[in-house]
């Protein structure tokens, strides 16, 4: 089975730097999800990656599959506390194209 | 257009109580999951559906039971609760096509004492 590891666990920036998350397949990547969850809330559907080299960006978040579709990363730029909550990575696979999710990164963004 | 919904959002059970959680849908989406969530484990699917009618074991079916008897709705069913069920329980669906981005619901959190 396929196995995702995020790193780290959790973050604490200033506001206004920068930070990246990552993650990290056991297995090819044939689709990597980011999702952001706030507390006591949903999943929110940020993007999602498909092809190597692929990079996406939203706003101030910006997240690429490397070349060997094994490894994710999501990058913000200029961090606010509106981006602060637990962020998931997820892989697509099986019969029912059901997810696989990483154990989140939670990030906290000082004012 | 609601999305996703969940009922109930909170639920405290004893142990050996059964309880429904429904989750419906107005997208006229295909598929359907379960999925649960725990401290520092990220969500593990429970039980999915791929239409009407069917449904599927995931990563953790022990002590659950789901079904989908009409395509906007998907339940998820503890006959006898243990504490171990004590979790925030996610519903999601997607049309089940090549992207197939999947839409959550605002979860329901479960105590079994």
């Amino acid at each position: 089975s396929q196995e995702l590891e995020q790193s780290p666990q959790s973050l604490i920036v200033q506001e206004g730097k920068n930070l990246t998350i990552n993650c990290t397949s056991s297995k090819t990547l044939y689709g990597l999800y980011w999702y952001k969850q706030k507390y006591g809330e949903g999943l929110i559907f940020l993007m999602m990656l498909q092809k190597g080299g692929e990079e996406k960006s939203h706003e101030k978040i910006t997240a690429k599959l490397d070349e060997k579709k094994q490894q994710s990363s999501l990058h913000i730029t200029a961090s606010q506390p509106s981006h602060a909550g637990i962020y998931l990575c997820g892989a697509l696979g099986g019969s029912a194209r059901q997810l696989t999710f990483g154990s989140g990164t939670q990030l906290t963004v000082l004012p | 257009n609601a999305g996703v919904t969940q009922t109930p959002k909170f639920r405290v059970l004893k142990t050996g109580q059964s309880m429904t959680l429904l989750c419906a849908q107005d997208m006229n989406h295909e598929y359907m999951y379960w999925y649960r969530q725990d401290p520092g484990m990220g969500l593990r699917l429970i039980h999915y559906s791929v239409g009407e009618g069917t449904t599927a074991k995931g990563e953790v079916p022990d002590g659950y039971n789901v079904s989908r008897l009409k395509k906007q709705n998907f339940l998820l069913g503890l006959e006898s609760a243990a504490p171990s069920q004590t979790s925030v329980y996610f519903c999601a669906s997607s049309y089940g096509d090549s992207r197939n981005e999947q839409f959550f619901g605002p979860g329901t959190r479960l105590t079994v004492l």
